[in-house]
């Protein structure tokens, strides 16, 4: 089972340049996220989706872009990386919380952005 | 705006004793969730709390909700080096499903 499922693991971009960190979960979850994180903030929210077909933003949505077509994808689109978006970025699944489960994590993306 | 907070962030512990991670958080909630991080690797979950006074255990970790007070504790006892590792708590709204909000995290290293 693969759970949560994050490409690139390390990515160098120059300032400027665009990319997509993709994501797909194999769990049949119908909420997906993207967070980043930084030293000393923990992590924090920056798009989200219920459900295909429906996104929304995060605490720190400015720079980036999502889409949902499919319940199992949810790539993060950088549209012209900055020097501020380098971080360690997370992509998590998980059921309704109705259901009592917690969010499942990617194995995450360092990203430098140089 | 919902904020999570900490404390302590840093954990300096010997092998062998006892101690606390407080979670304090500033808008009522009754979700709160408790995760491990090893260095350069992805979280993991360790406890899902969903109710005023909910106490889950596991090994020598164990965590605790008192939605009224908007704190969670998670308690060390008898710590050993595979302890070692940053821990997070987060919360959710539950109204924003699958938004969770996090704490800065504490790293807490356990020396022989």
């Amino acid at each position: 089972n693969a759970g949560v499922t994050q490409t690139p693991k390390f990515q160098v971009l120059k300032t400027g340049q665009s990319m997509t960190l993709q994501c797909a979960q194999d769990m049949n979850h119908e909420y997906m996220s993207w967070y980043r994180q930084d030293p000393g903030m923990g992590l924090r929210l920056i798009h989200y989706s219920v459900g295909a077909g429906i996104t929304d933003q995060g605490e720190v949505p400015n720079g980036y872009n999502v889409s949902r077509s499919t319940t199992e994808d949810f790539p993060l689109r950088l549209l012209s990386a900055a020097p501020s978006q380098t971080s360690v970025y997370f992509c998590a699944s998980s059921y309704s919380v109705t259901l009592n489960t917690e969010a499942f994590f990617g194995q995450g993306t360092r990203l430098t952005v140089v | 705006e919902l904020k999570v907070e900490q404390n302590p962030l840093f954990l300096s512990m010997q092998e062998g004793k006892n101690y606390t991670i407080y979670c304090n958080y500033s808008t009522t909630s009754d979700r709160l969730y408790w995760y491990r991080q090893d260095p350069g690797k992805s979280l993991e979950s360790l406890f899902v709390l969903l109710s005023n006074g909910a106490v889950k255990q596991e090994g020598r970790l164990m965590a605790s909700l008192d939605t009224k007070a908007r704190l969670s504790t998670l308690h060390i006892t008898a710590a050993v080096h595979d302890l070692s590792a940053t821990y997070f708590c987060a919360v959710d709204l539950g109204t924003s499903y699958g938004k969770l909000t996090f704490g800065q995290g504490t790293i807490l290293t356990v020396h022989p």
